[in-house]
């Protein structure tokens, strides 16, 4: 079974359009995060929530907006889709959320807006 | 808030060369390091991580890690890589959350 699971894994979309990415984990963990992957391969936090409640909310643009209905899932909805948002999408998870804590990392969804 | 600096961005070893990947760290206190790499397509696989201890810490696949706190370093080495090691591998500082350096992306060489 894959620990962290998102999907699609590749998303294909034209500008404007509105898309969502979702997110699940089986570890039982109580702490989830969206990370974004440029194309030169730099990796930032975007969200994190733990527990279903938001946690870290760096500076995202509001059309994108995460959605946490339980603990295991990381739903992320991006509205109005520009051509910068192409990028690799990784889910994660940890257990509480301690920085000590090892991240349980997704397989990516790449995006790729045209 | 904590950053995280991999100097080189494309580093080219021969098969069975040693290799060493740098990092350097920006924090106030002690900080919690990690290195992950990425496979081609996935996600990132923790390799080893440093909370306090003893400096020298060894993770999966032969890699070791030296932490260096008047360098405020956390190299990665290896002494011998295998073709498989091709990968993009990052340095990581947890504190208030991960932040993760740009990446470093690994060449071998038959």
């Amino acid at each position: 079974d894959t620990a962290v699971s998102q999907t699609p894994k590749y998303l294909v979309t034209q500008m404007g359009n509105d898309k969502s990415i979702k997110c699940e984990q089986n570890l039982g963990h109580d702490t989830m995060y969206w990370y974004k992957q440029d194309s030169k391969k730099f990796l930032k936090i975007m969200f994190s929530y733990n527990n279903k409640e938001l946690i870290i909310n760096e500076t995202v643009p509001n059309r994108f907006s995460p959605k946490s209905p339980d603990k295991a899932h990381l739903n992320l909805h991006i509205n109005s889709l520009e051509l910068g948002d192409s990028a690799v999408y990784f889910c994660a998870s940890s257990p509480r959320g301690d920085a000590r804590e090892k991240l349980f990392f997704g397989s990516g969804t790449q995006l790729s807006v045209l | 808030a904590q950053s995280v600096t991999q100097p080189d961005i494309h580093i080219t070893v021969s098969e069975g060369a040693s290799l060493e990947l740098r990092c350097n760290y920006s924090y106030g206190a002690t900080p919690y390091l990690f290195w992950y790499v990425q496979s081609p397509g996935q996600g990132l696989q923790l390799l080893l991580k440093y909370f306090s201890g003893d400096t020298l810490v060894q993770g999966i696949k032969g890699f070791e890690a030296e932490f260096k706190r008047s360098q405020s370093s956390f190299n990665l080495r290896k002494p011998s890589v295998h073709w498989s090691d091709a990968a993009e591998y990052f340095c990581a500082v947890g504190a208030e959350d991960m932040r993760f350096g740009a990446g470093t992306r690994l060449t071998v060489k038959p």
